[in-house]
């Protein structure tokens, strides 16, 4: 089955700690972003990829980091540098050629500050 | 700046009922729209993808209109059941800078046994 996977799916962490999200698709698309949801508020755009190698940052992008070094992977640092990481993250992946694309969404991570 | 709005923000209706969800957007250079369910906890399944150069896109029991000019789009449920209790988000893609999806906070919706 083609699809996205992202793990883990609920991640608790320290105050002060680095984390790294995990997000793989094999649908062989080249464009992968990352988006935050918090209650209340649409999906926020973090960072995204348009080809492996190459990444911008979105509309939230301070306090996270990716890197994009395989075509089906799009991991997602959340670094001490972000003040407010409790959230609910979502990877997302469309085909290339421009943005008529339908864009498709893993499951999710839960992300929680102790 | 886009900006989405999706109204009503809850909606509780009982089973077999026809329904009309609501979306709204502030500028009309937009690709597509696209209209996603969301259960508790889970991430998002693509329902319908409307080209802008389009009026409706049909799947199943649901209906999805795009009215660009006007910035309006709807989502019609038909015969509406338990199952399609969820929360309903719409988004649309720019065709500017970051060709990104904005999303509207979305509608929750309840259908009672």
């Amino acid at each position: 089955d083609g699809g996205i996977t992202q793990s883990p799916k609920y991640l608790f962490r320290k105050e002060g700690q680095n984390v790294t999200l995990s997000c793989e698709q094999n649908l062989n698309h080249d464009a992968m972003y990352w988006y935050r949801q918090d209650p209340g508020q649409g999906l926020r755009l973090i960072y995204y990829s348009q080809i492996v190698n190459d990444f911008q940052k979105g509309d939230i992008a301070e306090g996270y980091s990716v890197s994009r070094e395989k075509k089906e992977s799009f991991p997602l640092t959340v670094t001490s540098a972000q003040k407010n990481p409790t959230a609910f993250y979502l990877c997302a992946s469309n085909p290339s050629g421009g943005g008529h694309n339908e864009q498709f969404f893993g499951p999710g991570t839960r992300l929680t500050v102790l | 700046k886009q900006e989405v709005t999706q109204i009503p923000a809850a909606l509780s209706v009982p089973e077999g009922e026809n329904l009309v969800l609501n979306c709204s957007f502030t500028d009309s250079a937009i690709y597509n729209l696209q209209w996603f369910r969301q259960d508790p906890g889970k991430g998002l399944t693509s329902l319908l993808l409307i080209q802008s150069s389009q009026r409706e896109q049909t799947s199943g029991r649901l209906n999805a209109s795009l009215d660009k000019s006007s910035g309006r789009s709807t989502l019609y449920i038909a015969a509406s059941q338990p199952g399609d209790s969820a929360t309903y988000l719409c988004a649309v893609r720019e065709n500017t800078g970051f060709q990104k999806l904005v999303f509207g906070t979305g509608t929750r919706l309840l259908v009672s046994p």
